[in-house]
């Protein structure tokens, strides 16, 4: 079975960095493209960032662009996201997730449980 | 970017009830919709891909429909466990917006 792991979601201050990971394990992970997607407390999803398998094709949300960087690591199955420049609207729930579709343009297959980031003083 | 219109916003519906949930988008994306199942704490599940292919597993009293700008889901026949919140999403671009989310509670 599909099995997504997240972890590194913790409370940080405005202007701070993060660094989340997503240990894939059930499918081949060098196969398929990855994202990121997030949800602020009670409201609605969002996506984040696109990595194709061999980290080619990169993609970001113009809301994290520039302060985002989406990364993988084929051979040890993990997929990072490193949050550089937080803001108190980065406050959510990340959820990585299997990628359905072609060249970044794809639906959400798999999901993890998700990792909860905080910004705030 | 796309937007994706979502309505409605809460629905209050009894068990048995056949609910259809509307999503409507801001330009032609053809076939290019999913649709997912979120319930409180836990991570979404797609439901229906490619506007009306439902995803193996997924109980066939979901149903999807559309093309263009506009598609909806159909619960056939609501159940307990279908009370959640419901989600559509285009995937016509790279951004893959969302819709606001739509939340079926019991009447």
């Amino acid at each position: 079975d599909v099995k997504l792991v997240e972890s590194g979601g913790k409370s940080a201050e405005p202007g701070g960095s993060l660094r989340l990971a997503c240990e894939a394990s059930g499918f081949t992970f060098s196969s398929y493209a990855m994202n990121w997607v997030r949800q602020a407390p009670g409201k609605g999803l969002e996506w984040v960032s696109y990595i194709s398998s061999g980290s080619s094709i990169i993609y970001y949300a113009d809301s994290v662009k520039g302060r985002f960087t989406v990364s993988r690591d084929n051979g040890k199955n993990l997929l990072f996201l490193q949050m550089n420049g937080l803001r108190a609207e980065d406050t959510a729930t990340y959820f990585c997730t299997t990628d359905r579709g072609v060249a970044g343009r794809g639906y959400f297959d798999d999901w993890g449980q998700g990792s909860l980031v905080s910004v705030s003083s | 970017d796309i937007q994706m219109t979502q309505s409605p916003s809460t629905l209050s519906a009894s068990v048995g009830d056949r609910v259809t949930i509307t999503c409507r988008a801001s330009q032609s994306i053809d076939i290019w919709v999913a649709w997912y199942q979120q319930k409180p704490g836990k991570a979404p599940k797609v439901l229906i891909y490619k506007a009306s292919s439902l995803n193996s597993g997924v109980s066939s009293n979901f149903s999807g429909s559309g093309s263009g700008t506009d598609f909806s889901l159909t619960i056939s026949s609501l159940q307990p466990d279908d009370f959640a919140t419901y989600y559509c999403q285009e995937y016509a671009t790279f951004s893959r917006s969302f819709g606001q989310g739509t939340k079926v509670q019991i009447k």
